[in-house]
C-alpha cells in the first residue's frame, strides 16, 4: 500500500511564526499537491509541483518538492490567523491520487 | 452560483435505511469522484466516473454504489447504510486527464451523514 505520511498531524502557532510540515512517502510520485480545508468546506488546491528540487512560492507559503519526488514540505512565514486550516497533501504515483491524512494548523492571534 | 452542489449537506439516518447523495456541478467536466472523509485516514476514493454511465470503484467501495445518467449529476447510494458509514463525503469533478497529478480537482462542500 503506498502511503503519503504528513507530519505534524496538528500544529498550534502564535500569529507571527513560522512554521513547516511535511508531506513524506517511500514512494515515488509523479507530482505532488498542496490543498487547504477549512471547516464545513471541501478542500481547495493551494499547488502542484512537478519537478524534483522545485519550489514554489504563493505569497507566505513556500513549496518544496524533494529531490527524489518522494516527499515534500510546506514553509509558511510570519503565519496569520487565516493560515488556520487542514492542509492536505495529494500524489500521483500511477494513475491514482492518494491522500495524505492531514496536517490541521492553528494559528492564534 | 457555478460550480459543485451537494445534497443534503447533513443527514442523519438508522442503520439499515438507504441514503443517496446528489452532486451537480455546472463545470461540464468529465470526470467525478466520491470521496469520504474520517479523522486519521485522509480523502479515500469511493467511486468515480469518466463519462455519462461510466463509473468506476475506488479504494473502499463495498457497501456503495453510483449512478452517472447526466454529465452534471453523479450519485452516491448507500444501499442499507451502517453506523461505519458515517463520514463526511465529498464529491469533486476534475476537467481533464482522469487522475493525472497535475490536473486540479474542484470538491463540493461535503455531506455530513450520521448513522445511528
Amino acid at each position: 500500500t503506498q502511503l503519503l505520511e504528513q507530519s505534524p498531524q496538528f500544529l498550534s502557532i502564535q500569529e507571527g511564526e513560522n512554521l513547516t510540515v511535511y508531506c513524506n512517502s517511500s514512494s515515488v510520485f509523479s507530482s505532488l499537491q498542496w490543498y487547504r480545508q477549512e471547516p464545513g468546506e471541501g478542500p481547495v488546491l493551494l499547488v502542484t509541483v512537478v519537478t524534483g528540487g522545485e519550489v514554489k512560492k504563493l505569497k507566505r507559503l513556500t513549496f518544496q518538492f524533494g529531490d527524489a519526488r518522494k516527499d515534500s514540505s510546506l514553509h509558511i512565514t510570519a503565519a496569520q490567523p487565516g493560515d488556520t486550516g487542514l492542509y492536505l497533501c495529494a500524489g500521483a504515483p500511477n494513475y491514482q491520487l492518494i491522500w495524505g491524512a492531514g496536517t490541521k494548523l492553528i494559528i492564534k492571534p | 452560483d457555478a460550480g459543485i452542489t451537494q445534497s443534503p449537506r447533513h443527514k442523519v439516518t438508522e442503520t439499515g435505511t438507504p441514503v443517496t447523495l446528489r452532486c451537480h456541478q455546472t463545470e461540464n467536466h468529465r470526470y467525478m469522484y466520491w470521496y469520504r472523509q474520517d479523522p486519521g485516514h485522509g480523502l479515500r476514493l469511493i467511486h468515480y466516473s469518466y463519462g455519462v454511465k461510466d463509473t468506476d470503484k475506488g479504494e473502499v467501495s463495498d457497501g456503495y454504489s453510483v449512478s452517472r445518467s447526466k454529465t452534471e449529476d453523479f450519485l452516491l447510494t448507500l444501499e442499507s447504510a451502517t453506523s461505519s458509514q458515517t463520514s463526511v463525503y465529498f464529491c469533486a469533478t476534475q476537467g481533464t486527464g482522469g487522475f493525472a497529478g497535475a490536473n486540479v480537482l474542484t470538491f463540493g462542500a461535503g455531506s455530513r451523514l450520521t448513522v445511528l
